[in-house]
């Protein structure tokens, strides 16, 4: 079964440094990978998608994503971060049959 | 920017009676979703529904839900009879794309269920 990891429940990054949110996969076949955020009280909305070529992906507010089929990761990163970014972000995965399944999230405080 | 809308956005309910949760999908859109969150905590899949029929359910899903397209617009969750377990929040989903084509979702901004 497609699954995907985020193992920090929470990542502290000071205002203006830059940011990762680690997330791992584990897929049989070709990989579709999204990164979505939830601010409080909100839906989840989409930040970006990798499904095939470049490695690097670029999102909504200045976040991008690594792609990385070695080490099987999918690190959500921003090389500035705002005070605003602060939020709940999941990675997720596109299964076989359609659906798409939620990592457990990682809060990201940014600190002024 | 179109968008999926929810209604109510918060129902109290008593344990045992029914809810049915409503979701109006992004027009051109095909696949639609049920997922639920509890506690600001992970996201879960509920069933997915793709021209009339269910596609996949989880094992969340059981015989208290039902998912329902009565019109052309809406998209319709119920919960037979609610159990205090139940108490989440609700998110619907739409995809323009499904399979091996599909793309992200679009979701609702939720409706919170209570149940007491």
């Amino acid at each position: 079964a497609q699954s995907v990891a985020q193992p920090e429940d929470q990542v502290n990054v000071a205002e203006g440094n830059p940011l990762t949110v680690k997330c791992t996969y584990s897929v049989s076949g070709n990989p579709y990978l999204f990164w979505y955020v939830q601010y409080p009280n909100r839906g989840l909305q989409f930040l970006l998608k990798y499904i095939t070529g470049d490695n690097l992906v670029k999102g909504s507010y200045g976040f991008e994503a690594e792609f990385n089929k070695s080490q099987t990761s999918f690190h959500l990163k921003k090389p500035s971060a705002l005070v605003s970014d602060s939020a709940l972000y999941f990675c997720a995965v596109r299964d076989r049959d359609d659906k798409i399944i939620f990592g457990k999230g990682t809060r990201l405080h940014i600190l002024p | 920017e179109p968008e999926v809308t929810q209604t109510p956005s918060h129902q109290v309910t008593q344990m045992g009676q029914e809810v049915i949760l409503r979701c109006v999908p992004i027009s051109n859109h095909l696949y639609f979703y049920w997922y639920r969150q509890i506690l600001g905590q992970k996201v879960e899949f509920l069933v997915s529904f793709y021209n009339n029929e269910i596609s996949e359910k989880s094992e969340i899903f059981d015989d208290q839900f039902s998912v329902e397209r009565p019109d052309g617009s809406n998209f319709t969750l119920k919960i037979r009879s609610t159990k205090l377990e139940d108490s989440a929040m609700y998110f619907c989903a739409s995809s323009e794309f499904g399979g091996r084509n599909a793309g992200e979702l679009f979701f609702g901004e939720g409706s919170r269920l209570t149940v007491l």
